[in-house]
């Protein structure tokens, strides 16, 4: 299947800072990527869809000042947490597809914690 | 209001025997689903799919059947291997809207036991 590739892998930072994670399609062009945020023993809960070149669409509830998302090109899409808080700590997961119809393929996610 | 359930938070079947894993929804509009697969501190790694077209779809030791009438679908695995052994995620996928997001269910942790 497609690859996706997530860096940083995980990442611990202080209250207060940005972090920025990076979500790349290896092999494929991504015209749409999906950010998700999964906390332990829950489902994976959609944060936004970006489609390349546009601004992201968010799931109610998400804060687009505090989750940024840029999708600058058909391989790589990026996401912000600004101000990070302890509650932020969560497993940050990417995924792209290469169509309207196609598959989700996922990255293999990055852990935020957050001191 | 959770579309897609997998009631089943748990699932321990013998190597060798079959593991079925089921999910339900309530979204009528959902018409693809798709079933993953994964690891802790993993992404998921998507396994099979079916189209709302079809009842079956096989690959391998994977089939997953889908009952439209009792919004149910069902993956099946067989013979069931200890590296089976991991959390399986159904997901479904409306065909309207600009964007094809899909809804996943809490996931279902299958062990496998040599």
């Amino acid at each position: 299947g497609a690859v996706v590739s997530q860096h940083p892998s995980w990442v611990i930072c202080k209250s207060g800072t940005s972090v920025k994670i990076e979500c790349r399609s290896l092999d494929f062009q991504a015209t749409t990527m999906f950010w998700y945020r999964q906390f332990p023993k829950q489902s994976l809960m959609l944060m936004a869809t970006s489609n390349e070149g546009s601004k992201a669409t968010y799931e109610q509830g998400v804060e687009k000042d505090k989750f940024l998302i840029n999708h600058a090109s058909l391989t790589l899409s990026t996401l912000t947490v600004t101000s990070a808080h302890p509650e932020d700590s969560s497993f940050y997961i990417c995924s792209g597809s290469g169509g309207r119809r196609d598959t989700q393929y996922f990255g293999p996610g990055t852990r935020l914690t957050v001191l | 209001d959770q579309q897609v359930k997998q009631n089943s938070p748990s699932l321990s079947v013998q190597e060798g025997r079959i593991s079925i894993l089921n999910c339900d929804y309530t979204n009528s509009m959902f018409d693809y689903f798709l079933w993953y697969k994964k690891y802790p501190a993993e992404g998921p790694t998507f396994l099979i799919s079916i189209s709302s077209i079809k009842d079956k779809n096989e690959d391998g030791r994977f089939t997953v059947f889908l009952n439209k009438s009792a919004k149910h679908l069902s993956l099946h695995i067989v013979p069931s291997q200890p590296g089976d052994s991991a959390v399986y995620f159904c997901a479904a996928r409306a065909s309207g809207g600009s964007n094809y997001k899909l809804t996943f269910g809490k996931g279902t942790l299958l062990t496998v036991n040599p």
